[in-house]
């Protein structure tokens, strides 16, 4: 079985600081991980992904993200934080092991804070 | 555009009196699915489509059915809603890959008194 957690119900952070947002999942085989986000009144928005290859992904609005096998983690990153990435942040997984639907498994989500 | 669409976006209904929220997509996708979203559970999956005719229940199906007759449409329905379904709803939508991202649509909120 696939399962995500994001251990922080809320990222408080100032402008202009780096922000890290953070993601551990568990597998039983490798995983492909997402992240989305979610703007107030709006859906869910894609910002990156990792399927193989570099631990470094780089995505959307300056957001990147570092896939750790070791600490089984995906923790979502900005050098510096803007007001405007207030907003609801949501780690997904998918298991190609799990031999189960192409629906991905996603966390409880996360709710970034940048104060002025 | 590429884009999935929800309706109504907004409702207030009481209990018991049957409703549909409509899903569609533009982008010939396979896979569908309805989601909800309630504070402090996160998304959680309802129903989900790999194809026409073809669905399967998420982790918390109960309460609602769902049809695909066709490749764009997924509405989601709610035979005899009750206050517990008072949530806010997504439906999304992606091509067969695992590699591959999820589009959202807008957002349904419901409420149900």
């Amino acid at each position: 079985a696939q399962s995500v957690a994001q251990p922080e119900d809320q990222v408080n952070v100032a402008e202009g600081n780096p922000l890290t947002v953070k993601c551990t999942y568990s597998v039983s085989g490798n995983p492909y991980l997402f992240w989305y986000v979610q703007y107030p009144n709006r859906g869910l928005q894609f910002l990156l992904k990792y399927i193989t290859g570099d631990n470094l992904v780089k995505g959307s609005y300056g957001f990147e993200a570092e896939f750790n096998k070791s600490q089984t983690s995906f923790h979502l990153k900005k050098p510096s934080a803007l007001v405007s990435d207030s907003a609801l942040y949501f780690c997904a997984v998918r298991d190609p092991a799990s031999g189960g639907s192409y629906i991905p498994t996603f966390g409880r989500g996360t709710s970034l804070i940048v104060h002025p | 555009e590429a884009q999935v669409t929800q309706n109504p976006r907004y409702l207030i209904t009481v209990t018991g009196k049957k409703l549909t929220v409509t899903c569609s997509q533009n982008m010939n996708h396979e896979y569908m699915s309805w989601y909800r979203q309630d504070p402090g559970l996160g998304l959680r999956q309802i129903y989900y489509s790999m194809n026409v005719e073809v669905t399967d229940k998420g982790d918390v199906p109960e309460g609602y059915k769902v049809s695909r007759k066709e490749k764009r449409n997924f509405p989601l329905i709610l035979e005899s809603p009750s206050p517990n379904q008072t949530s806010l709803y997504f439906c999304a939508s992606s091509s067969p890959s695992l590699y591959n991202e999820q589009f959202f649509g807008p957002g349904t909120r419901l409420t149900v008194l």
